[in-house]
């Protein structure tokens, strides 16, 4: 199991460009979640969708920052326009349990520096 | 304030030392509650997962919850510089499942 894949695992960008990250869930996993870490606000949720569905976007800082997931293997976070203040460690989390224990398994993460 | 809160540490402990962690949280509608250890630069993976108050033993670690008093806490017995990672709590309420709130993390230090 190659577990949960995230690309790119590291981004230096500067402010005003457009910033994507992608995530490959765990096959079979039906829930895919977006988090943020820094160390002012620590691990903080953005999104999360059940099959493919966006559940919850509270966690979602601003109309700058987007999630889609357009099948059940692919996701993605896109930041548009980005600023210094977006630079943190993405994680993306899948899980496939349903009323079970719901362990997230996290992917690598994507480092952000936005100059 | 935050709904849960945990000391960042660094918490420095010598090699074969009891390692104590605890979080405490302010919402009562918690019932499921995690610890997840974190090596520098990966990804959180899951330690512990307990429901509602008690103890669960699993190798070297131990969790207790203690929902009067608002209190968790991790336990790693005969510690290894292997353990040297940061650990995070993690809970959530009955009716949001997969919605975790995290503590800040307590980064953990065993040297040889």
């Amino acid at each position: 199991d190659a577990g949960v894949i995230q690309s790119p695992r590291h981004e230096v960008t500067e402010m005003g460009q457009e910033v994507t990250l992608r995530c490959k869930p765990i096959s079979g996993h039906n829930s895919l979640f977006w988090y943020r870490q820094t160390m002012m606000r620590g691990l903080e949720l953005l999104i999360y969708f059940n099959n493919n569905v966006p559940i919850d976007d509270s966690g979602m800082p601003e109309d700058r920052f987007s999630a889609k997931m357009p099948n059940a293997s692919f996701s993605t976070l896109k930041i548009q326009p980005s600023e210094p203040r977006d630079s943190a460690v993405y994680f993306c989390a899948s899980s496939g349990a349903s009323g079970g224990i719901d362990e997230q398994f996290f992917g690598p993460g994507t480092r952000l520096t936005v100059l | 304030q935050k709904e849960v809160e945990q000391d960042p540490g660094p918490l420095s402990v010598p090699e074969g030392a009891i390692v104590s962690l605890n979080c405490t949280y302010s919402n009562s509608a918690f019932q499921y509650f995690m610890w997840y250890r974190q090596y520098s630069r990966k990804g959180p993976e899951l330690l512990m997962y307990t429901y509602s108050s008690g103890n669960k033993e699993d190798g070297r670690f131990t969790a207790q919850v203690d929902k009067s008093s608002k209190y968790i806490s991790l336990f790693i017995r005969d510690s290894q510089p292997s353990d040297s990672a940061t650990y995070l709590c993690a809970m959530r309420k009955t009716d949001s499942w997969g919605k975790l709130q995290f503590g800040a993390g307590t980064q953990v230090v065993v040297t040889p």
